[in-house]
């Protein structure tokens, strides 16, 4: 069985700190990985991809991938209370499109 | 504006009903998807498909059915036999294969009358 897992918090973290969200995969074949945020109530909206060992910026959010260690993160800097959601880590095994989600990361950043 | 377009945004089922929740996108894409999402949980996969006339099922596709005549349009059934259908449905697209990430509609809040 293919696992996705994550802390489900809540993490919460001062306006303007760095919030740092975890995400750890069964799947040795992984090949994609996937950031969502989720408001309440609302779909997922993706936030960042990554597929290559390292890091991956844009803007405030950066991706840390090790895939030894099986493990991808999520870093966003300067938080913000509009940053409040819940983040969802996807994993995309192969040639396969489908994604296996975690239950996510309860989000909270307070001013 | 390219997207996805699901309807109803709610919807609600009366014992013993079928109910079918649309999904539409004109993003071009091959692959379509549906998936449940209970309170406090991920996304579980219910049917998919790559290409038209063609769907496979997800982890848990029982009491739920889906059709794909044409590329742009993939709706769900959700049938009597699924006995505890509240959640919020979401559909989603993607380019199939490769790193291709999946997009998602606004979805569908399922409730029991």
């Amino acid at each position: 069985q293919k696992e996705v897992e994550q802390n489900s918090g809540p993490l919460s973290v001062p306006e303007g700190a760095i919030a740092s969200l975890n995400c750890t995969y069964s799947d040795r074949g992984s090949q994609s990985f996937f950031w969502y945020r989720q408001y309440s109530g609302k779909s997922p909206e993706l936030i960042m991809f990554i597929y290559s060992n390292g890091d991956k910026e844009d803007g405030r959010f950066t991706a840390q991938l090790n895939k030894a260690s099986q493990y991808v993160s999520l870093l966003i800097r300067d938080s913000q209370p509009s940053d409040s959601a819940t983040y969802l880590c996807a994993v995309k095994g192969g040639s396969q499109g489908n994604l296996i989600f975690g239950k996510g990361t309860k989000l909270s950043v307070k001013p | 504006d390219g997207g996805i377009t699901q309807s109803p945004k709610y919807l609600f089922r009366k014992e013993g009903q079928n109910v079918t929740l649309s999904c539409e996108q004109n993003l071009n894409h091959d692959a379509m998807y549906w998936y449940r999402q209970d309170p406090g949980q991920g996304l579980r996969l219910i049917y998919y498909s790559q290409i038209v006339n063609d769907f496979q099922k997800g982890d848990i596709a029982e009491g739920y059915s889906v059709s794909r005549e044409k590329k742009e349009s993939f709706p769900l059934t959700v049938t009597s036999a699924q006995k505890n259908p509240t959640a919020f449905y979401l559909c989603a697209s993607s380019i199939w294969g490769g790193h291709q990430p999946q997009h998602f509609g606004d979805g569908t809040r399922l409730s029991i009358l």
